[in-house]
This record gives C-alpha cells, sequence and structure tokens, in this order.
C-alpha cells in the first residue's frame, strides 16, 4: 500500500530550464510533506518542506507547491543545474504520527549541460 | 550530516546468519530510525526510537529487532538473515521536539545476503 507515489522515475532537462517533478498521496491524515535529493553513494539529504496550512514554500532555486484537495504536491527548480542531477524523493508524514514518515519510490532527475 | 556514522558501510553475508548494523550519532538527538531501500519501494521504515530503550515498530518490521542502550546508538539486527533483506539500510535522526522537523540520514549500508 503506496501511500506516496511518484509516478515519473525520470525526468531529463536541459540547463537552465526548469524541472518540476510530481508527487501524489492518498492519505489525506498527511499533514507534512518533504522533499531530499539523492546522491548515489550516499543517504538522502533534505531539500525543502512545507506543512499543509500553507500551498507553496520557497527556499532559492527551489519551490515546492501543495495541492490539498488533489493531495499532489510538486517541487519546481529553477533554473536547473548539472549539480542537481540526482535521485528526487517526496515525503509525507501526519501530526500523529510524526515519526511514521512515507516515501514515494524516487524521480531520477538528469541535467543535461 | 548530524554527524551520523553508519557501520559497516557494505556487509556481504550468507543466508541464516546474525547481522547487527550500528548507527551512531554525535548530535544527542531523541529520535533515531532504520530504513531500507529498494527499486520501486523508495525508503520504508523498519523501527524508529523516541529515547533509549523506547523503541516502535515501522511499516516493514518483520524479520528485524532493534535496540538503543544509549542515546548516540542504535542498533539494528537481523537475528537469520534471508535473501529478501538484501537492501541498503539508512540510519536516520531528528533531534527537534517540535513535530514538523526533517529528519536527517547517514549515508547507508549495503548489505548482501547470499
Amino acid at each position: 500500500d503506496q501511500q506516496v507515489k511518484q509516478n515519473s522515475p525520470s525526468l531529463s532537462v536541459q540547463e537552465g530550464r526548469i524541472s518540476i517533478l510530481n508527487c501524489d498521496y492518498t492519505n489525506s491524515m498527511f499533514d507534512y510533506f518533504l522533499w531530499y535529493k539523492k546522491y548515489p553513494a550516499e543517504g538522502p539529504t533534505f531539500l525543502i518542506s512545507i506543512s499543509s496550512i500553507k500551498d507553496k514554500n520557497e527556499d532559492g532555486r527551489f519551490t515546492v507547491f501543495l495541492n490539498k484537495s488533489a493531495k499532489h504536491l510538486s517541487l519546481h527548480i529553477v533554473p536547473s543545474q548539472p549539480g542537481d542531477s540526482a535521485v528526487y524523493f517526496c515525503a509525507a508524514s501526519s501530526m500523529g504520527n510524526n515519526n511514521d514518515m512515507r516515501f514515494g519510490a524516487g524521480t531520477r532527475l538528469t541535467v543535461k549541460p | 550530516d548530524a554527524g551520523i556514522t553508519q557501520s559497516p558501510r557494505h556487509k556481504v553475508t550468507e543466508t541464516g546468519t546474525p547481522v547487527t548494523l550500528r548507527c551512531h550519532q554525535t548530535e544527542n538527538h531523541r529520535y533515531m530510525y532504520w530504513y531500507r531501500q529498494d527499486p520501486g519501494h523508495g525508503l520504508r521504515l523498519i523501527h524508529y526510537s523516541y529515547g533509549v530503550k523506547d523503541t516502535d515498530k515501522g511499516e516493514v518490521s518483520d524479520g528485524y529487532s532493534v535496540s538503543r542502550s544509549k542515546t548516540e546508538d542504535f542498533l539494528l539486527t537481523l537475528e537469520s538473515a534471508t535473501s529478501s533483506q538484501t537492501s541498503v539500510y539508512f540510519c536516520a535522526t531528528r533531534g527537534q521536539e517540535l513535530v514538523n522537523q526533517p529528519q536527517h540520514f547517514g549515508d547507508g549500508t549495503r548489505l548482501s545476503i547470499l
């Protein structure tokens, strides 16, 4: 029962363009959402998060959008850089059980120079 | 990141043998977690700890046990390893009492069970 889904296993974009990574969830109790970035042979690194009281959170080149009615969130990277090439994981948890974080399967982003 | 060290980083062992993975943190974080990462599944929570000697099960706890005798160390044990437990294992910690805080991860242990 995968409660967090990333339906695109991979995405390729040109340097300087926008990267949009998508994530859907099924559990309406989720109220805290995160994006992690992972390079090979390293652990996931926290990138950005958003709570359900917001619909947008921005940090430099990274913006996360949350659409609660659609149970959908997206990560926008503008402009994309070759160093952004990595696997991106979407994750979610609920305030009632914030230790039980659920992850999507990941999207491999390749940014071409 | 958050001073998390996992050991060993790589291990190959045989079916039926016991295996223990160690997670050591230097940040005095209260919460510690063990995940496994498999293709098509992302990361799945095995067990977590909310304090010394306080642990609870996660989504995929069958076949695993954990122990936390000190704040800085969280051990994951496979009592009798099976090939289905071949995976990459990640430890994570979270220090804040506030609920909406991210977890921070170690660099993983690649475990192969033949």
